[in-house]
Formats: structure tokens, C-alpha cells, sequence
């Protein structure tokens, strides 16, 4: 069985520009959490969508967004990109709400 | 002061030492405690999770809660070159929690 999986690996923007990650849960699963890991931390809290619904956002900016697809896929949205978003995106899914996180193996973003 | 504290190490231990791995914290409210493992360009794998105070075992790793002190443990025995990772803390509020919070996790080398 396919896990968690992103798209895309890696990629470099530049100061200003926006991007889009996208996230396939493990089949089944109906909740997708988004997590940002800088280098040398431990990942933090962006959002969490469970059924479709925005159900947790964590203390980010605006410019991040999210939303969770009908299919329970979903596309985490950093608009006007800072050096500082540069880190490891993570998306975690799990069956509900209660449920462990399976993660995937994240999206490395680096902003120049 | 962190939420979630972990010392960085890097922890290094020969072939077949039994490793203690700690994690403190300062809010009071959580329940659910959890250990990832996580590999160099991958993500977090989810090793033991646990529900408020006391011992949980599987197989070479034993998680400890000690809820009054604020205070978690991972012990792994007969450790083994392919346990050299990053370990994360990670815990949460209620069982329905949307939101893990992380320590900064520790590095562990075990070397042949």
C-alpha cells in the first residue's frame, strides 16, 4: 500500500513568488495535518483538515494556506515566499481526528 | 521557554547499549504522548504512542510517562547501527487534538 505521499521533492523559489505542495493521504484516510520543519527542529503545527474542514491552524501567517479535495487530498498555498519559509513541509495523515500521523517524507522548499 | 524541551545531542553509543531518550515539558494539559523516528530526508515514523501516565513496551523500545514531573522517556535496548536517527517527542492535548507539538528532537549515533 502506497503511504503518504508529496509532490513535489524538492524545489527552489525565489523571494516574492508563491507556491503550491501537494499531499495524497493513505487511502482511507479522511484527515491531512501540514507541518513546517526547519533544519535542526522539530516540525510545527501549520493546519490540519479533517472531512474537508479546516479543524486547526497553527501560528502562521496568513500567506499560508490549505484546503483538503473531495478525494481527502490536499495543496498547503505560501504566497509572497520568505527566506525564512525555507524548510521541510510535512504532511501527516491519519484515519480521524484521535488517530497516530503517518507522515510522508515532506516537500523540501528553499527560498533564494 | 519551549513548550517541549529535547536535548539536541548528538547522543553517540556502541552497538548493543540500551539508550535513554528524554523529553520535559511545561503544559500540563497533555494526554497523548508519542515517539517518531525520523531518517535523513525522510519523515517522522511513528514508534510508540501513549495515553497519560505509566509504561508502554514493544519489542526493543519501552516509552515511559511520568505526568506528575512533567517528563517522558524512550529507552531502547540492544540498540542497533540502524537505530541512528533523529528521535522526536511529540504530544498532545485530547484525543481528538488537531495539533502535535514537537520537541526539537535528539540525534542518536550507535555505532558498530
Amino acid at each position: 500500500d502506497a503511504g503518504v505521499t508529496q509532490s513535489p521533492t524538492h524545489l527552489i523559489k525565489t523571494r516574492g513568488q508563491h507556491v503550491t505542495l501537494r499531499c495524497s493521504p493513505i487511502s482511507g484516510h479522511k484527515s491531512v495535518s501540514w507541518y513546517q520543519q526547519v533544519l535542526g527542529q522539530g516540525p510545527q503545527f501549520i493546519f490540519q483538515y479533517y472531512e474537508k474542514e479546516e479543524r486547526g491552524r497553527g501560528n502562521f501567517p496568513d500567506r499560508f494556506s490549505a484546503r483538503q479535495f473531495p478525494n481527502y487530498s490536499s495543496e498547503l498555498n505560501v504566497n509572497a515566499l520568505l527566506l525564512g519559509d525555507s524548510a521541510l513541509y510535512l504532511c501527516a495523515s491519519s484515519l480521524g481526528q484521535g488517530e497516530g500521523y503517518t507522515f510522508g517524507s515532506g516537500t523540501r522548499l528553499t527560498v533564494v | 521557554q519551549k513548550e517541549v524541551e529535547q536535548d539536541p545531542g548528538p547522543l553517540s553509543v556502541p552497538e548493543g547499549a540500551i539508550v535513554s531518550l528524554n523529553c520535559t515539558y511545561s503544559n500540563s494539559a497533555f494526554q497523548y504522548f508519542m515517539w517518531y523516528r525520523q531518517y535523513s530526508r525522510k519523515g517522522p515514523e511513528l514508534l510508540m504512542y501513549t495515553y497519560s501516565s505509566g509504561n508502554k513496551e514493544d519489542g526493543r523500545f519501552t516509552a515511559q510517562v511520568d505526568k506528575s514531573s512533567k517528563y517522558i522517556s524512550l529507552f531502547i535496548r540492544d540498540s542497533q547501527p540502524s537505530d541512528s536517527a533523529t528521535y522526536l517527542c511529540a504530544m498532545r492535548e485530547d484525543w481528538a487534538g488537531n495539533m502535535l507539538t514537537f520537541g526539537g528532537g535528539t540525534r542518536l549515533m550507535v555505532k558498530p
